[in-house]
């Protein structure tokens, strides 16, 4: 089955700055790529995700990169801000397994005002 | 759109007894919802995909005769833990599936079980 590797498991940023979490995964019929953000006590928000077909997609603050040949994904936070302190989790899935998700390990970001 | 509500929010039990947990999709039909458990401060495991209408599919590891999964409409799936024991104490969250051709899941706020 599908295994995703996520790192780091945590990361301290300043206010400002730019924060980076890279995840990589084995089966390459992988085809959909999530990223969710999960505070304490609190259900997972997709933030965004991308598919196979596409290399890079934005939205404002947040960007996702996807390399299929080397089987990795990375979710760039650019202007970090204190509320984006959370755990953020990337997830792979395919369509052929009941578009089931196998999640990362997780990375516990800490923005610092 | 796209609203997943689960019920209750929190339960404590004794151990040995039985708890139920609902997982409703408020907006749309759910053809398929997934149960996870997440242990504090660990990532979500996959129990079970559900499937409206047939038997749920289990992973590797987790006991379907403990883990009791009824999918009987497309907006309602519930995950019965039987004789459960401290060990069973966790953060139960499922997500739902609006159709065949969508990958996005939707997530339900969680239930914290906590088992005396």
């Amino acid at each position: 089955g599908e295994n995703v590797e996520q790192h780091p498991s945590t990361l301290s940023v300043q206010e400002g700055d730019s924060a980076v979490i890279k995840c990589t995964y084995s089966d390459s019929a992988s085809n959909y790529f999530p990223w969710y953000k999960q505070e304490l006590g609190k259900r997972p928000q997709l933030i965004i995700d991308i598919r196979s077909n596409v290399g890079e997609k934005k939205d404002q603050r947040i960007a996702v990169t996807l390399n299929k040949t080397a089987k990795h994904f990375s979710l760039h936070i650019t202007e970090t801000q204190p509320e984006d302190s959370a755990v953020y989790f990337c997830a792979a899935s395919q369509g052929a397994a009941g578009n089931k998700l196998t999640f990362g390990g997780g990375t516990r970001v800490l923005v610092k005002p | 759109g796209a609203v997943v509500s689960q019920h209750p929010s929190w339960v404590i039990c004794k151990s040995g007894t039985s708890v139920k947990i609902e997982c409703r999709s408020l907006d749309f039909q759910a053809t398929t919802m997934f149960w996870y458990r997440q242990f504090p401060k660990q990532s979500l495991m996959l129990m079970a995909t559900s499937n409206e209408g047939s038997k749920a599919t289990y992973e590797q590891g987790v006991e379907k005769d403990k883990f009791l999964i009824n999918h009987a409409s497309l907006t309602l799936s519930t995950l019965t833990v039987t004789s459960a024991h401290p060990e069973d104490s966790s953060f139960y969250i499922c997500s739902a599936r609006s159709g065949r051709a969508s990958n996005e899941q939707f997530f339900g706020p969680g239930t914290r079980l906590t088992v005396l």
